[in-house]
């Protein structure tokens, strides 16, 4: 069945450091890709999407490009900043009988450090 | 602005005793989810509505019921917690037509069973 796999945290970085998250997926059919951000005791945001091979989802500096022929979404971020630090989930979303079933990682823990 | 809106944030139950956590939506969408997830996983789809029809996932425990009696609402009831359902619980929508190809969350529920 469909599923999504990225890296496991928790990734602790120092203000201003290089992000990467890895994630990459199997599934049938062309999924589209998402990542969400999850902050503490919060539902999940949206953080950026791609819904067709070599798109670039990119948000609040944030990118994220899908690559099929590799089956990955990593998430990069050139300089994170303490407001950053949450659970990222990387997800996708395959269409059955006519909606969107969505699949989520296991998510990734993030804490910047001052 | 419209948005997914949960009630309670946060439920505290007694065990065996019936719970209802409610969800409604101001975006007219016409797919409502809800999913569990537990501390430190990923969310996991419990069903969803497609319009009026109700889509179970095939491990859902007999346990968990939904009623939605319109397009703004949908119920999550569940009959007899047990310890083991202590989570976080999160409605989310999406549109199977236009652009939109991710889901919408909400705030989510915590609940806890004593």
């Amino acid at each position: 069945g469909d599923s999504v796999t990225q890296m496991e945290g928790p990734v602790t970085l120092s203000e201003e450091a290089f992000l990467t998250i890895n994630c990459t997926y199997t599934a049938t059919g062309y999924p589209s890709l998402f990542w969400y951000v999850q902050y503490p005791g919060e539902g999940l945001q949206l953080l950026l999407k791609a819904t067709k091979a070599d798109d670039k989802g990119s948000n609040k500096g944030f990118e994220a490009t899908y690559r099929k022929e590799t089956t990955s979404f990593h998430l990069e971020k050139g300089s994170v900043q303490v407001s950053d630090s949450a659970v990222y989930f990387c997800a996708l979303s395959t269409s059955r009988a006519g909606t969107y079933k969505y699949i989520f990682g296991t998510g990734t823990r993030l804490k910047v450090l001052a | 602005d419209a948005m997914v809106i949960q009630n309670p944030r946060y439920q505290v139950t007694q065990f065996g005793k019936p719970v209802t956590l409610s969800c409604s939506q101001t975006l007219n969408h016409n797919v409502m989810y809800w999913y569990q997830q537990k501390s430190s996983q990923a969310p996991k789809l419990l069903f969803h509505y497609y319009d009026k029809d109700f889509n179970n996932e095939a491990d859902t425990p007999d346990n968990f019921q939904s009623r939605r009696p319109n397009t703004s609402f949908c119920f999550l009831d569940i009959r007899s917690p047990g310890l083991g359902d202590t989570a976080m619980y999160l409605c989310a929508t999406s549109v199977t037509t236009g652009r939109y190809t991710e889901a919408f969350f909400g705030q989510g529920t915590r609940l806890t069973v004593v």
